[in-house]
């Protein structure tokens, strides 16, 4: 069954510190994963997809298949950071059943 | 395109009365997706459709919900009768067929008092 873990409720960290959400997955197949991100007053959008190995907004994001998990990254908190984010997986071969994690809350402190 | 329309934004209700809650997907997506957000659970998807056809309603917590797709461009979610512990944000999303990108709505606020 697939199943996304994201274990920290709230994660607060000061502004300039490293970051790290992070995401735990199980998946038997092929997973594709995803972190979505929602700022305050600004709809769920996607932050970004592990195919893609880009970075957004300064954050990064690597699939470890053996740890099974999708960390995501940045190296130095900006205050513009601080929102809800979602860590989401799907099967590669189809776009369909996209399931999310239980959520991450930023906060970062000026 | 002004995205995925939800209606209402806000719901208040009182326990036993019926709500429906309405999205109109983008214009092109092939698929639309039910997802209930609470504090304790997150994002549960409820449902997901396909061109029109409920594909998966595994996560359509019990028989008080049903959910409906008429036709590409709208979609309604039905609780009846509600309870309380219904109380959440509902989410309308669409996406094109494999990209796995999900457009949101901005979300339906559901009070059952």
């Amino acid at each position: 069954a697939q199943r996304v873990t994201q274990p920290e409720k709230l994660l607060s960290v000061f502004k300039g510190a490293p970051v790290e959400l992070k995401c735990n997955y199980s998946y038997s197949g092929s997973p594709e994963l995803f972190w979505y991100v929602q700022y305050s007053r600004q709809r769920l959008q996607l932050l970004l997809r592990h195919i893609s190995r880009e970075s957004i907004k300064g954050f990064t994001a690597d699939l470890n298949k053996g740890e099974t998990s999708f960390h995501l990254k940045k190296p130095f908190a900006q205050e513009e950071d601080s929102a809800m984010y979602y860590c989401a997986l799907s099967s590669y071969s189809s776009a369909s059943k996209i399931i999310f994690g239980s959520g991450t809350r930023l906060s970062i402190r000026p | 395109d002004a995205g995925v329309i939800q209606s209402p934004r806000h719901e208040v209700t009182e326990m036993g009365q019926e709500v429906t809650l309405r999205c109109k997907p983008i214009s092109g997506h092939d698929y639309l997706f039910w997802y209930r957000q609470t504090m304790m659970r997150g994002l549960e998807l409820l449902i997901y459709f396909n061109n029109n056809v409920p594909i998966d309603d595994s996560g359509m917590p019990e028989d008080r919900f049903s959910a409906k797709m008429p036709n590409a461009s709208f979609s309604t979610l039905k609780i009846q009768p509600s309870e309380p512990r219904d109380s959440a944000v509902y989410f309308c999303a669409s996406s094109r067929e494999s990209t796995g990108e999900l457009f949101f709505g901005e979300g339906s606020r559901l009070t059952v008092l």
